[in-house]
């Protein structure tokens, strides 16, 4: 069965700290990848996507993501968290030809302490 | 901008009522899903929609039925509503095939006492 898997669930960091958060897929196609974020009290929000050509994709505030085919992983970097990116991020995956259904991973809650 | 507008923030209804959620989208979008969001499991897909009149199953279909009439307008139906369908729904629209983004709406918190 397609899924996707997020390995953290909250992760805590304070301000000006490193962020790394791991997502891994199982579907053996092509696929697309995203990663959106919610911000509290808002709506879901894409982040950055990947479709094809350069594995390494830049987002929205800071945030970019590595597609590695062989480790079907699409894991979320950004150097510097402010307190402003908590959130909870969501990476999503859409399988070629699947008329742009979505699999989403089970989030990953960041709180940045200021 | 676009824009998927969804009827309710909170709703609370009693088990056994039938519910209607409602969502529009103003950008033309051929594709409409519908999701419910728990803690620590993600979205998960219900039902979605390529066109009008069209419906797909998604992951977890039982308990919901859904209507597309127009192109702007997805609904989710319960059709007797139960305790474990206390959730976030959300709809969301997009354009073309599997490379486009998803534009969600702010979800409707649904209470089923």
């Amino acid at each position: 069965a397609q899924s996707v898997s997020q390995h953290n669930h909250h992760v805590i960091l304070s301000e000006a700290a490193s962020l790394e958060l791991g997502c891994n897929y199982s579907y053996g196609g092509t696929v697309n990848l995203f990663w959106y974020v919610q911000y509290p009290g808002q709506h879901l929000q894409l982040l950055l996507k990947y479709f094809s050509g350069d594995p390494l994709v830049k987002g929205i505030k800071g945030f970019e993501a590595e597609f590695i085919k062989s480790k079907f992983s699409f894991n979320l970097r950004k150097p510097s968290v402010q307190w402003s990116d908590t959130a909870e991020y969501f990476c999503a995956v859409s399988p070629y030809n699947q008329g742009g259904k979505l699999i989403f991973g089970q989030g990953t809650e960041l709180s940045v302490k200021p | 901008d676009v824009k998927v507008t969804q009827s309710s923030r909170y709703l609370v209804k009693r088990t056994g009522e039938k519910v209607f959620l409602e969502c529009v989208q103003d950008m033309d979008h051929e594709n409409m899903f519908w999701y419910r969001q728990d803690p620590g499991l993600g979205l998960r897909l219900i039902y979605f929609s390529y066109d009008v009149k069209m419906k797909e199953k998604g992951d977890i279909p039982e308990g919901y039925s859904v209507s597309r009439e127009k192109k702007e307008r997805f609904s989710l139906i319960l059709e007797s509503a139960s305790t474990n369908q206390t959730s976030m729904y959300l709809c969301a629209s997009s354009s073309g095939g599997s490379g486009q983004p998803q534009h969600f709406g702010d979800g409707t918190r649904l209470s089923i006492l």
